[in-house]
């Protein structure tokens, strides 16, 4: 699986936006882009996956670099419970399973 | 999203007893499950990887031996600590697919050991 480089740690206002960048310069062309979270004492939370182009949904949005070696997960509005750890992995088309990183700790602050 | 459940919650056992950590897919058919752990501090570990009716897929450094996965149906995977020790006291989490879909996680089992 190709590898992904996340920053250890991130802090956010609330109430304003947050973007958690991800690098991932080996992605091969049939891997797609997978964004989960995990609260504390929790199980991981999908929240949005992508492959080329930029995805919206109701909880994020996820912006992918034109060449891919990168993507950024955008929170529109951060909350106190979005304070979580988000992992950004990389899975080929048909694989099957997901290998999970060290993560980036986003804490809000109120 | 699809809702996974996972039962017991958490479980303190001896050392040497064995315990059972069911997963269940409530609302899809999992064709493939997958068991994770979490020691503290530290990501997700993948265990095993299990298709319906198929013997489970151990990672390297996962005893088959000791962490019984029994997958029998599309709704229901099973893992069993066998002969428990403070150890194993770790957050187990379960995971379900079906197909090439989005994988969904358990709320995860905290086991302690004594």
């Amino acid at each position: 699986d190709a590898k992904t480089t996340q920053p250890n740690s991130m802090e956010s206002n609330e109430e304003e936006p947050v973007h958690l960048p991800c690098n991932h310069s080996t992605i091969s062309g049939t891997d797609y882009i997978h964004w989960y979270r995990q609260l504390p004492s929790q199980g991981p939370e999908y929240v949005i996956h992508g492959l080329t182009s930029n995805v919206n949904n109701r909880m994020a949005s996820l912006a992918i670099a034109e060449d891919r070696k990168s993507s950024t997960l955008i929170l529109h509005r951060a909350t106190l419970r979005d304070a979580a750890v988000y992992y950004c992995i990389l899975r080929e088309t048909g694989a099957n399973n997901l290998f999970f990183g060290t993560g980036t700790r986003l804490t809000v602050i109120p | 999203g699809a809702v996974v459940s996972q039962h017991p919650s958490w479980v303190i056992c001896k050392s040497g007893t064995s315990v059972k950590i069911e997963c269940r897919s409530l609302d899809f058919q999992a064709t493939t499950m997958f068991w994770y752990r979490q020691f503290p501090k530290q990501s997700l570990m993948l265990m095993a990887t299990s298709n319906e009716g198929s013997k489970a897929t151990y990672e390297q450094g996962v005893e088959k031996d000791k962490f019984l996965i029994n997958h029998a149906s599309l709704t229901l995977s099973t893992l069993t600590v066998t002969s428990a020790h403070p150890e194993d006291s770790s957050f187990y989490i379960c995971s379900a697919r079906r197909g090439r879909e989005t994988q969904y996680f358990g709320p995860g089992t905290r086991l302690l050991v004594l």
